[in-house]
C-alpha cells in the first residue's frame, strides 16, 4: 500500500504561492502521484498527476523529487477560493490499483 | 453536459431500513466507485466496478451492497446491517483502461449526505 503523509494544515497569504508537501516513500516505480482538492461538502476535484517528471497545468504545478519519495503541489497565486482540503494520493497496488485517500492537508488562504 | 449525478443530496434513514443512493454518469466510463467520508476524515472505498455486471469490495464493504447492470449506473444500497451509516457518500468514475490503474483520473459527483433518524 503506497501510503502518503501530508501536514494536517497550512496557511497561505492571498496572492502568494502555496506549496503543499507530500511524502510517499513507499511508492512503486510505476505508480503515479495524484493531487485532488475538496471544497467543503463537495466532491473532490482533480488537480494534477505525475510519474517522475515535473508537471504543470492551468491549475497548479507538481514537483516530484528525483527519488520519487516526495512531491510538492504548487498553487502559484493562491486565492481565497483555493481554501480547501488537498489530497495527495498514490495508487494502491494492494487494492488492485485503486486510489487510496488519506486525511489530506487543510489549506487556508487568508487575505 | 457530461458528468456524474448523485441523488438525492440529502437522505434520512430510519432504524432497520435499507436505503439506496443513486449514481449516474454520462462520461462513457467503464470504472465506477463508491467512497464514504466521515467528518474531518479522508475518503474510504466501499465498492468499485471495472465493468458492467462485475464489482469488488473495497475497504469497508460490510453493510453495503451494489449492482452494475448498466454502464452508466452504479447504485449503492446501505442496508440495516450498517450500524453507523451517517456519512457523506461520494460516487466517482474513471475511464478504466486495459492497463488498469496506470492513470486513473477520477471524476466525482457532488455527494449524498446520509443521516439516521
Amino acid at each position: 500500500d503506497a501510503k502518503t503523509t501530508q501536514p494536517p494544515s497550512m496557511d497561505c497569504a492571498e496572492g502568494r504561492a502555496a506549496n503543499l508537501p507530500c511524502n510517499h516513500s513507499t511508492i512503486s516505480g510505476n505508480e503515479y502521484v495524484y493531487w485532488y482538492r475538496q471544497i467543503h461538502s463537495q466532491g473532490p476535484q482533480y488537480i494534477i498527476h505525475g510519474l517522475k517528471n515535473n508537471e504543470t497545468n492551468e491549475m497548479a504545478s507538481l514537483i516530484i523529487t528525483e527519488d520519487r519519495k516526495s512531491s510538492t503541489l504548487i498553487l502559484p497565486h493562491a486565492t481565497l477560493r483555493d481554501t480547501a482540503v488537498y489530497y495527495c494520493i498514490a495508487r494502491s497496488v494492494e487494492y488492485g490499483n485503486k486510489l487510496v485517500f488519506g486525511a489530506g492537508t487543510i489549506l487556508r488562504v487568508k487575505s | 453536459d457530461g458528468g456524474i449525478t448523485q441523488s438525492p443530496k440529502y437522505l434520512f434513514r430510519k432504524e432497520g431500513q435499507n436505503v439506496t443512493l443513486s449514481c449516474e454518469q454520462n462520461l462513457n466510463h467503464d470504472a465506477m466507485y463508491w467512497y464514504r467520508q466521515d467528518p474531518g476524515q479522508g475518503l474510504r472505498l466501499i465498492y468499485y466496478s471495472q465493468i458492467v455486471n462485475d464489482f469488488q469490495k473495497g475497504d469497508i464493504a460490510e453493510g453495503y451492497s451494489v449492482s452494475r447492470e448498466k454502464k452508466e449506473s452504479f447504485p449503492l444500497t446501505v442496508t440495516s446491517a450498517q450500524k453507523n451509516p451517517t456519512a457523506f457518500y461520494l460516487c466517482a468514475s474513471s475511464i478504466g483502461t486495459s492497463t488498469w490503474g496506470r492513470e486513473e483520473k477520477l471524476f466525482f459527483g457532488s455527494g449524498t449526505q446520509l443521516s439516521v433518524l
